[in-house]
């Protein structure tokens, strides 16, 4: 069965420090791969997906940035941090291929920046 | 662009009562929705998808769906809630982006179950 992985589950950081968030897929190959951000009362934003190794689309362009160095590989990357990058990240992946199709999510990373 | 609108950010409700959440969408082509829950500080679970192969869709932990073409709705039900139950509820809706199948999330509702 496929699983995800990330880490880490909550994450504080100052402001003007870097930032890298992981998220690893087990169990499929090849499979789409997203992130989102949740703020309270504002539902997920799509920030970045991905159909492919180095293959990457961005949503809303901002001070953040992903890479997808494996093929079951997904990094959410910041240089400086800003206090409104806080929030909550979720990694997802779907089955390649397929249209409409719903995404399976990680467990999240509570960033809060001070 | 597909979107989806959930009605109320917060509903509350008694033991045993019937949940009802309600999301309306919008969209230019035949939608494949969603109903996700999630817990605190965890990720996003599926509870239901529509995918036109019937419009009532029954889902995990009794919960169900129904789509309706005619007043854009695909509202989450619940004969009976539990205390477990106690979570937020995102509606959401697949479209292409650029070529690539994406889910458009709305803001979520609470659900508050009260002994």
């Amino acid at each position: 069965s496929q699983t995800i992985h990330q880490w880490p589950a909550t994450l504080v950081q100052p402001v003007g420090s870097p930032l890298s968030l992981e998220c690893t897929v087990e169990g499929t190959s090849n499979p789409n791969l997203y992130w989102y951000r949740q703020a309270a009362g504002r539902g997920l934003q799509l920030l970045f997906y991905s159909v492919g190794i180095g293959q990457i689309s961005s949503e809303v362009p901002q001070n953040l940035s992903a890479s997808r160095p494996q093929d079951r590989q997904f990094i959410l990357s910041s240089k400086k941090l800003l206090l409104s990058d806080s929030g909550f990240y979720l990694c997802a992946w779907s089955v390649p291929g397929f249209v409409n199709t719903e995404a399976f999510f990680g467990q999240g990373t509570r960033l809060t920046v001070v | 662009a597909q979107s989806v609108t959930q009605l109320g950010s917060h509903v509350s409700v008694s033991e045993g009562a019937l949940v009802l959440l309600r999301c309306n969408y919008s969209s230019s082509v035949p939608p494949y929705l969603f109903w996700y829950v999630q817990y605190p500080n965890q990720g996003l679970q599926l509870l239901l998808k529509y995918t036109s192969a019937a419009t009532l869709v029954k889902g995990i932990n009794g919960f169900e769906a129904e789509f309706k073409k005619s007043e854009t709705s695909f509202h989450l039900t619940k004969p009976s809630a539990h205390m477990s139950d106690a979570a937020e509820y995102f509606c959401a809706v697949s479209g292409m982006n650029s070529g690539y199948s994406t889910l458009t999330f709305g803001k979520g509702t609470m659900l508050l179950v009260s002994p």
